[in-house]
């Protein structure tokens, strides 16, 4: 069965506005939780790294203000794509990792398309 | 720095062929390897791991070996179905500072019946 839960797999919305992304882990708790970005036809990119309890710990690159991110339980963090624009249009992926160097579970994307 | 990095492709192969899709890494220390698969419009799903040199993963037919000496962990299957065509993405985690993960680019198969 899936250990994570990602919702909503798809967003269409007008520029300016907000999307909030959840991202559920089902299986253990998750002290940290990670979120990417991919474009068509690349790879993934890291965008920042969710820590519960705290603040996110970002990449160089990424607007912080822009993307919001809350990880106020161990089950559950969340992106908040603020003031969305059309170049913020992508797939956003989230993923949980147990312990050290276990592999990572991912959540199955949501596609945000902004007109 | 670490990094990951694959075959381009994609790649196209017919049903019940050889696959292999090449994936070299530079890191210090002994990272974790993996392989995750990507079908269209879904998340990464993990294919499979190795931990230590001379490990070898192996899942669903699919088999990689980590070598240390090359600094390698090449992806082969046997005998490729259409259902395999998806990205593969290779992928290592440090055991240090915050394990964190490095992906490489992916790479296309299409498998054709």
């Amino acid at each position: 069965g899936a250990v994570v839960s990602q919702h909503p797999s798809w967003v269409i919305c007008k520029s300016g506005t907000s999307v909030k992304i959840e991202c559920r882990s089902l299986d253990f708790q998750a002290t940290t939780m990670f979120w990417y970005r991919q474009f068509p036809k690349q790879s993934l990119m890291l965008m920042a790294t969710s820590n519960e309890g705290s603040k996110a710990t970002y990449e160089q690159g990424v607007e912080k203000d822009k993307f919001l991110i809350n990880h106020a339980s161990l089950t559950l963090s969340t992106l908040t794509v603020t003031s969305a624009h059309p170049e913020d249009s992508s797939f956003y992926i989230c993923s949980v990792r147990g312990d050290g160097n276990q592999p990572q579970h991912f959540g199955d994307g949501t596609r945000l398309s902004i007109l | 720095g670490d990094s990951v990095t694959q075959m381009e492709g994609p790649v196209t192969l017919s049903e019940e062929a050889f696959l292999t899709i090449n994936c070299t890494y530079t890191a210090t220390g002994y990272p974790s390897l993996f392989w995750y698969v990507q079908y269209p419009g879904e998340g990464l799903q993990l294919l499979l791991k190795a931990t230590k040199a001379d490990d070898k993963g192996s899942n669903k037919g699919f088999e990689a070996t980590y070598r240390k000496e090359t600094t390698s962990f090449h992806l082969e299957k046997g005998s490729v179905q259409v259902s395999d065509s998806a990205v593969y993405f290779c992928a290592l985690t440090l055991n240090t500072g915050g394990f964190k993960t490095i992906f490489g680019a992916g790479t296309r198969l299409f498998v054709k019946a």
